[in-house]
């Protein structure tokens, strides 16, 4: 079975741009997590989303948002790129509600 | 405020020693403690998982142990090899609200491990 894969995996932009990123979840798995990963901060938890539905969200400002479709895919959207959101943006997927979830390679992001 | 501590930041053994990792949380309610291993520029692996009732877990070389008393986990590598050098990732997950499974996660900021031969 074919993992998490998350593209881009590199991704410059400027300051004040949106980017896009997406995840296709492992086949049969209906829910996708997204984080953030700092060297500062660690993990962040952003938001979780299943059958379409956001479940769950994390504290973060409202330029990240997110969205999933009926494949289970799902996208990351973040708007007016700041400095800070540099960053490598990890999604994860899961069968329901179980403990187990998978991470996918992340993609690395930088905001020049 | 939920927490979880990871100790050392850092850690530096020689190839085929032991080492112990910890953590330390003051997530409440508890649900469960998972350990991740993340290699450098990749996304985190699963090791353990542990819930309340558990108190040792094991998965090849890893053995981790949790305390749901003292709010305590370890995670012990035995004969440790070159491809363990990667950073362990405690997370503590507060029971989920709802029967849909939206649990939420504190997670540690890792602990670094390098292995020399």
């Amino acid at each position: 079975k074919a993992g998490v894969t998350q593209t881009p995996r590199y991704l410059i932009k400027t300051r004040g741009q949106q980017v896009t990123l997406s995840c296709s979840p492992i086949s049969g798995h209906r829910s996708v997590s997204w984080y953030q990963q700092t060297p500062g901060q660690g993990l962040q938890f952003l938001f979780e989303y299943f059958s379409e539905t956001q479940r769950n969200k994390g504290n973060f400002p409202g330029r990240f948002s997110g969205r999933q479709f009926s494949n289970s895919r799902s996208e990351m959207n973040v708007s007016t790129l700041e400095l800070g959101d540099s960053a490598l943006y990890l999604c994860a997927s899961r069968q329901g509600s179980s403990y187990e979830q998978y991470f996918g390679p992340g993609t690395r992001l930088t905001v020049t | 405020k939920n927490q979880v501590e990871q100790s050392p930041q850092s850690l530096i053994i020689l190839e085929g020693k032991n080492c112990t990792l910890q953590c330390n949380y003051t997530v409440s309610p508890f649900s469960n403690l998972r350990w991740y291993k993340q290699d450098t520029g990749r996304g985190p692996v699963s090791l353990t998982i542990m819930t309340f009732s558990e108190n040792t877990k094991s998965n090849g070389r890893y053995t981790a142990t949790l305390d749901a008393d003292t709010k305590q986990s370890s995670l012990h590598i035995t004969a440790s090899q070159l491809s363990d050098s990667a950073s362990y990732i405690c997370v503590v997950s507060a029971p989920a609200i709802s029967n849909f499974g939206n649990e939420k996660l504190t997670f540690g900021t890792g602990t670094r491990l390098t292995i020399i031969p």
